[in-house]
């Protein structure tokens, strides 16, 4: 099983500011790896998948880079709607897939 | 645009087994592009992958979870479904269903259901 670990667990940070998020992988996934965003009480969202691809809908601000076992979140510049929490998840290996234990971005 | 709904009981004891739905509408289940996954998400914790199906019935399970874990699913409804026996608090979580985009190499989550509670308690 292939372990996902994010870093850091939480992270404040103050609206406008850029917030960078890691994502590393216990062995080589490509470029296998998909971020979600999670508000309370909401399903996970898509964000982006192939590490750097963002879903239908997703604003700019979000980008994301990597491949191997070490992968970034970037949100260029935090809006309200944004402090929520990030997972990541691989599908390279399976079964199973496997997903980080997420990054809470918090405001500052 | 494809849309998931999880149903089942919000309340299992301890022992039984858990069953749940997840009705797809807006699209297919029989199409063949996707598999259709089962996702869970104990109350403040992370997400966890349990396990998914393909519409012919051909299944892969989260090894963790293989023991107790039985999908099926009914094209004539649009629907799949989770048998997970030998309930333990350990299970409470609430449960999402899921459509992953694609079959080999385009294993992303999207979309996803609301999700439903299941708190097992007696």
């Amino acid at each position: 099983e292939i372990v996902m670990t994010q870093s850091p667990a939480t992270l404040s940070v103050s609206p406008g500011e850029r917030a960078t998020l890691s994502c590393r992988a216990s062995q080589s996934v490509s470029s296998k790896l998909a971020w979600y965003q999670q508000k309370p009480g909401q399903a996970p969202r898509l964000l982006l998948y192939d590490a750097s691809t963002r879903a239908t809908g997703v604003p700019a601000r979000f980008s994301g880079s990597g491949s191997g076992t070490e992968f970034t979140l970037t949100i260029s510049s935090l809006q309200s709607e944004d402090f929520a929490v990030y997972y990541c998840q691989q599908y390279n290996n399976w079964p199973p897939w496997t997903f980080g234990q997420g990054t809470k971005v918090e405001i500052k | 645009q494809v849309q998931l709904r999880e149903s089942g009981p919000g309340l299992v004891k301890p022992s039984q087994t858990l069953s749940l739905t997840c009705t797809v509408s807006g699209g297919s289940i029989s199409s063949g592009d996707h598999y259709w996954s089962w996702i869970r998400q104990p109350p403040g914790k992370g997400l966890e992958w349990i396990g998914h199906i393909y519409y012919t019935g051909v299944t892969t399970y989260n090894p963790s979870l293989r023991s107790r874990l039985t999908m099926s699913v009914d094209t004539s409804k649009n629907l799949f479904s989770l048998n997970l026996s030998s309930l333990t608090a350990a299970d409470t979580a609430v449960y999402y269903c899921a459509r992953e985009r694609g079959l080999f190499g385009t294993n992303w989550f999207d979309p996803w259901g609301q999700g439903s509670l299941v708190i097992v308690s007696s």
